[in-house]
């Protein structure tokens, strides 16, 4: 059974850095092919895809955003990490982390629940 | 990078069929896939690799991809239906790989 799971703060200030986990399980990030993204979405907007790292450890990211976004893994947690730096009110949105399982053109079959992060002093 | 133009919002009465359109420069070149987001849940894929329904989703729902469109198709339509659809592509082309559209309000009159 896949399951994937946000966790980090409800809440940060502005120009604060961000620190979201996504930990995961029923499959390995170590198997080819594995990939976990991160997608947000703002109250009432469009999904936004963030970041993506593979099980060979490449890491690709918004062009909008890649100044501010880090994502990496360990496998052996099961976990994927995204930091996104200098967070703006903008930026408040439900972050969630969701799975492909092989190649570029492979859908998003499961997601994490999402969680909500608000930017405000 | 590479875009994704969705029509905001889509009425259809139930018992009938809606269509949702997916816009995008030779999409039929690519693999677009659909998921559906009811309120406060996270997106559930519909169809994959254009045409593909994954185990559990209603037979209603086909999708179909060619030339500039990729198209979204619910028969028979219920009031369960009703939620915001989205269509994806990766552009493997670009160092931005993945690509939502702007998402299409589904509403059942």
């Amino acid at each position: 059974q896949v399951t994937l799971r946000e966790s980090g703060p409800a809440l940060v200030k502005p120009t604060q850095t961000l620190t979201l986990t996504c930990t995961f399980s029923g499959f390995s990030l170590s198997t080819s092919g594995m990939c976990v993204s991160w997608i947000r979405q703002p109250p009432g907007k469009a999904l936004e895809w963030l970041a993506l790292i593979d099980w060979d450890d490449d890491k690709y990211y918004s062009t909008s955003l890649k100044t501010r976004l880090t994502i990496s893994k360990d496998t052996s947690k099961n976990q994927v990490v995204l930091t996104m730096t200098n967070m703006d009110p903008v930026d408040t949105a439900t972050y969630y982390c969701a799975r492909t399982t092989g190649g570029v053109t492979t859908p998003f079959d499961y997601w994490g629940q999402g969680t909500l992060v608000t930017v405000s002093s | 990078s590479y875009v994704l133009t969705q029509p905001p919002s889509v009425s259809v009465a139930p018992g009938k069929t809606a269509r949702i359109t997916c816009g995008g420069n030779n999409i039929g070149s690519k693999s677009v896939h659909w998921y559906q987001q009811k309120p406060g849940q996270a997106p559930v894929l519909v169809i994959y690799y254009d045409s593909d329904r994954p185990s559990g989703i209603p037979e209603r729902f086909s999708g179909s991809n060619s030339g500039n469109t990729a198209t979204l198709t619910i028969s028979r339509v219920e009031a369960g239906d009703e939620a915001d659809y989205y269509c994806q592509v990766w552009d493997s082309s670009s160092d931005h790989p993945v690509v939502f559209g702007g998402g299409t309000k589904l509403t059942v009159l």
